[in-house]
């Protein structure tokens, strides 16, 4: 049972456009929800993360949107830039760590920005 | 401060063969995690610690052992390595609820 579901798989935008990916999750006991950003060869980097009691969070040109009732969650970034070309994964995880805290990831969207 | 660091970095092993991958981090956190990541499968959770002398089982835990004898070291073991264990490994650690990952172990299986 996939509990954090993550779309789309890969998305092209065109430079100075807005990218959007999209996340739901299934388990209301998650209360932490990170976006990790990945370059080739390299580890997932935490990019920006949310708690449940804010609808948006926003952080330069990168803003998580909210829906609890829904459960979903969502990453916008605006102005894109070939730089951000890289891969995106959405987590979920409840408590503050260990046992509870555990990350579980999304299957990641690959981001192409195009010049 | 290094962070994460895992080895090694590159690694071709035939079906059968064992080896050992070494987490060590610098932060003195308490949780490590071990991850796989596949194409278009994420990052799946193999096993964890949550301190000193602790393990738990992840999602896909089969076919691999992990210890933690030091706080600062999280080793993945692979006792008979099989084709299917072809994949990219990643460590990390956490304290609360950031997690800071290595660069990532390439492991192919022939």
């Amino acid at each position: 049972q996939q509990q954090v579901k993550q779309s789309p798989q890969s998305l092209i935008v065109q430079k100075g456009g807005i990218s959007i990916i999209n996340c739901a999750y299934e388990n209301t006991a998650f209360d932490y929800f990170p976006w990790y950003q990945q370059f080739p060869g390299k580890g997932p980097a935490l990019l920006i993360a949310i708690r449940p009691d804010v609808s948006e969070k926003k952080e330069g040109r990168f803003t998580i949107s909210f829906n609890k009732s829904a459960k979903q969650f969502s990453l916008h970034i605006m102005d894109s830039q070939p730089g951000d070309s890289a891969t995106y994964f959405c987590a979920a995880s409840k408590g503050y760590g260990g046992s509870q805290g555990n990350l579980i990831f999304g299957k990641g969207t690959k981001l192409s920005v195009k010049p | 401060n290094a962070g994460v660091t895992q080895t090694p970095k590159f690694r071709v092993l035939k079906t059968g063969q064992s080896m050992t991958l070494l987490c060590a981090q610098d932060m003195n956190h308490e949780y490590m995690y071990w991850y796989r990541q596949d194409p278009g499968m994420g990052l799946r959770l193999i096993h964890y610690s949550v301190g000193e002398g602790t393990t738990a089982k992840g999602e896909v835990p089969d076919g691999y052992n992990v210890s933690r004898l030091k706080k600062q070291n999280f080793l993945l073991g692979l006792e008979s390595a099989a084709p299917s264990q072809t994949s990219v490994y990643f460590c990390a650690s956490a304290r609360g609820t950031e997690a800071f990952f290595g660069q990532g172990t390439r492991l192919t299986v022939v």
